[in-house]
């Protein structure tokens, strides 16, 4: 989820397959993360989140991994269907920016039948 | 989950007009708004915060006169582009957090072009 300007940075994955997102966030002082799924022409859409006192939660296909360490996120789409083909963004609370969303660069999904 | 509604959906104007984007939320009462913007193949860049029944605030570079955010209720923001030119042409997006939530739900957006 590097911000790649004009240009977003496209994952091709085979439908069943499984898709990992990634993406590298600059604040430390982040305790809170977001990843919105967006279709074309459409708003964000919530898929799941995870606070940063846990490394790992798991919802319905999909699991977000995060690494304090080298703050680092990740998003795992478990048998990527083709109504999973769409821009993935993470987001964080930097408690520094007064409790506002700050989105990362987005990642595109193409899932290939 | 909560549901966030825009209207309209796709507005054309001539430049030199102004446009109104209404933001509801129809299910929970929205204490804090936001409005995005998003320029194509490009992530979403926040414009203003606005709470209700005070002044919006708005990020470095905003022009507030330009862009008049009302917040008059709880589950209603409008954003007016005053003025419209061909560069405010893009996809403006608003979401809405209950108070002490930390969850932002995001409305389906408007598609502005100004001619």
């Amino acid at each position: 989820g590097e911000s790649v300007g004009l240009h977003l940075p496209t994952l091709s994955v085979q439908e069943g397959d499984n898709s990992i997102i990634n993406c590298a966030y600059s604040n430390s002082a982040s305790d809170y993360f977001i990843w919105y799924k967006q279709e074309s022409g459409k708003g964000p859409q919530f898929i799941i989140d995870i606070r940063s006192n846990m490394d790992k939660r798991q919802g319905q296909r999909v699991t977000v991994l995060l690494n304090k360490t080298v703050k680092h996120l990740s998003l795992q789409i478990a048998a990527t269907q083709p109504g999973d083909s769409a821009v993935y963004f993470c987001a964080e609370y930097p408690r520094a920016a007064g409790n506002k969303l700050t989105f990362g660069g987005g990642t595109r999904v193409l899932v290939k039948p | 989950g909560a549901v966030v509604s825009q209207h309209p959906s796709r507005v054309i104007c001539k430049s030199g007009t102004s446009v109104k984007i209404e933001c509801r939320s129809l299910d929970f009462q929205a204490t804090t708004m936001f409005w995005y913007r998003q320029f194509p193949k490009q992530s979403l860049m926040l414009m203003a915060t606005s709470n209700e029944g005070s002044k919006a605030t708005y990020e470095q570079g905003v022009e507030k006169d330009k862009f008049l955010i009302n917040h008059a209720s709880l589950t209603l923001s409008t954003l007016t582009v005053t003025s419209a030119h061909p560069e405010d042409s893009s996809f403006y997006i608003c979401s809405a957090r209950t108070s002490g939530g930390d969850t932002q739900y995001f409305g389906p957006g408007t598609r502005l072009t100004v001619l």
